[in-house]
């Protein structure tokens, strides 16, 4: 059973486009993670939300995490080629220890 | 500061052997997870290891298990291979305090199981 559902599960945009990619649950999360993942390497960590409600960006990436600590959702201003990678939300139950629940992720291409 | 490293970063075995694979976290990091990341499956828990003691076990076989070392270096072993067990296998390690559940990635070792 998928924990994080994860849509889109593909994304393919011209650059200079704005997308949005959601991440749900029915459960509530400690803590939220989306990580950026290129063919051939391990996922890099692009930004934790703890509280809920809040809001991170990090240059023309924005992150947003529920309220209810049951979703988030990424938001990219003006898509490049260099965005382009498999987007994954992870997020800890609380009675889970520090083992990360992934979403099944989305791809996302955007071209020239 | 190096990051995760991970060896070997590629393997071929064949069904019924066994696989070894290391890790070696972040300097300071103390907590070393497992994961194995198929195209189905997506990223799936296998288990988490801190000072040298398994905390949490994800849902798959006896076949798979793993151990750390007083460095915190991690070793993952699998046995019996079958063709299923052909993944990307990620180690993260994590400071291992806090509520901050992030953790950080090496670049995984690809198992191709024939």
């Amino acid at each position: 059973t998928q924990l994080l559902e994860q849509s889109p599960q593909f994304l393919s945009i011209q650059e200079g486009e704005n997308l949005t990619v959601y991440c749900n649950s029915s459960s509530v999360f400690s803590s939220l993670q989306w990580y950026r993942q290129e063919p051939g390497e391990g996922p890099v960590l692009l930004v934790t939300v703890v509280t809920g409600g809040e809001v991170k960006k990090l240059k023309r990436l924005t992150f947003q995490f529920g309220d209810a600590r049951k979703d988030s959702s990424l938001h990219i201003t003006a898509a490049q080629p260099g965005d382009t990678g498999l987007y994954l939300c992870a997020g800890a139950l609380s009675n889970s220890g520090y083992a990360l629940n992934f979403g099944k992720g989305t791809s996302l291409l955007v071209t020239p | 500061k190096a990051g995760v490293t991970q060896t070997p970063r590629y393997l071929i075995k064949t069904r019924g052997q066994q696989v070894t694979l290391s890790c070696s976290p972040i300097s300071g990091h103390r907590s070393v997870s497992w994961y194995q990341q198929t195209p189905g499956q997506g990223l799936q828990f296998l288990f988490e290891y801190f000072s040298e003691t398994q905390r949490n076990k994800g849902n798959f076989p006896g076949r798979f298990s793993g151990r750390q070392f007083s460095n915190s270096r991690s070793e993952m072993n699998v046995s019996t291979l079958e063709l299923g067990d052909s993944a990307l296998y990620l180690c993260a390690s994590r400071w291992g305090q806090g509520i901050v559940h992030e953790q950080f990635f090496g670049p995984g070792t690809r198992l191709t199981v024939l």
